[in-house]
């Protein structure tokens, strides 16, 4: 089955800087990457989604990159706010599941 | 529109007694999905139904845990004898069909198991 690593687990940057957080994924049909920011003791939401067949999106601060060939994916934070302090999860998905990574707890110090 | 909902938002429980979480999915979605999150940890996926079918139980953790969809709407996932590993968050997601669409999920159940 599908298995996702992300990397780092903790990432900690001041408030302004950027933050890049890194995942992998084993399964070559996988075909949708989205990723869920998920504050203390809330539900995950969606910021952004990436399909196989782009290579990169854009949505203000946020941007999300795929490489297909070396199957990866990353998402890119610019001019990080202290809001933007949560764990965040990458996800890579197919026809009948959606497998997530471990999650990259984000502190953005004012 | 109204989102994900389940219920009960928190549930605390002896160890061997069983539970019964409950999803409603938003309205249209067919497809719905359960996942268990541990106290700072990932999202365990458990199972994806497609209507009322349920095609991969193989996530489910042991056989003490099953779970059920019916007209296509509301599901539920029952825990039997539970034991304490089984405290976790419960999270429902719904999606429009299934594969390649965005997920919304629910506020989740807290289980907490005595």
């Amino acid at each position: 089955g599908e298995n996702v690593e992300q990397h780092p687990s903790t990432l900690s940057v001041q408030e302004g800087d950027s933050a890049v957080i890194k995942c992998t994924y084993s399964d070559s049909a996988s075909n949708y990457f989205p990723w869920y920011k998920q504050e203390l003791g809330k539900r995950p939401q969606l910021i952004i989604d990436i399909r196989s067949n782009v290579g990169e999106k854009k949505d203000q601060r946020i941007a999300v990159t795929l490489n297909k060939t070396a199957k990866h994916f990353s998402l890119h934070i610019t001019e990080t706010q202290p809001e933007d302090s949560a764990v965040y999860f990458c996800a890579a998905s197919k026809v009948q599941d959606m497998r997530f990574g471990a999650g990259t707890r984000l502190t953005v110090k004012p | 529109g109204a989102g994900v909902s389940q219920s009960p938002s928190n549930k605390v429980t002896e160890k061997g007694k069983d539970v019964e979480l409950r999803c409603d999915p938003i309205s249209g979605h067919t497809a719905l999905y359960w996942y268990r999150q541990s106290l700072g940890q990932g999202l365990e996926f458990l199972i994806y139904f497609q209507g009322n079918s349920a095609p991969d139980k193989s996530g489910l953790p042991s056989d003490r845990f099953s779970a059920e969809r019916t007209g296509g709407s509301v599901s539920t996932l029952t825990i039997q004898r539970t034991q304490q590993e089984d405290s976790a968050v419960y999270l429902c997601a719904s999606s429009l069909n299934l594969g390649g669409e965005t997920q919304y999920f629910g506020p989740g159940t807290r289980l907490l198991v005595l």
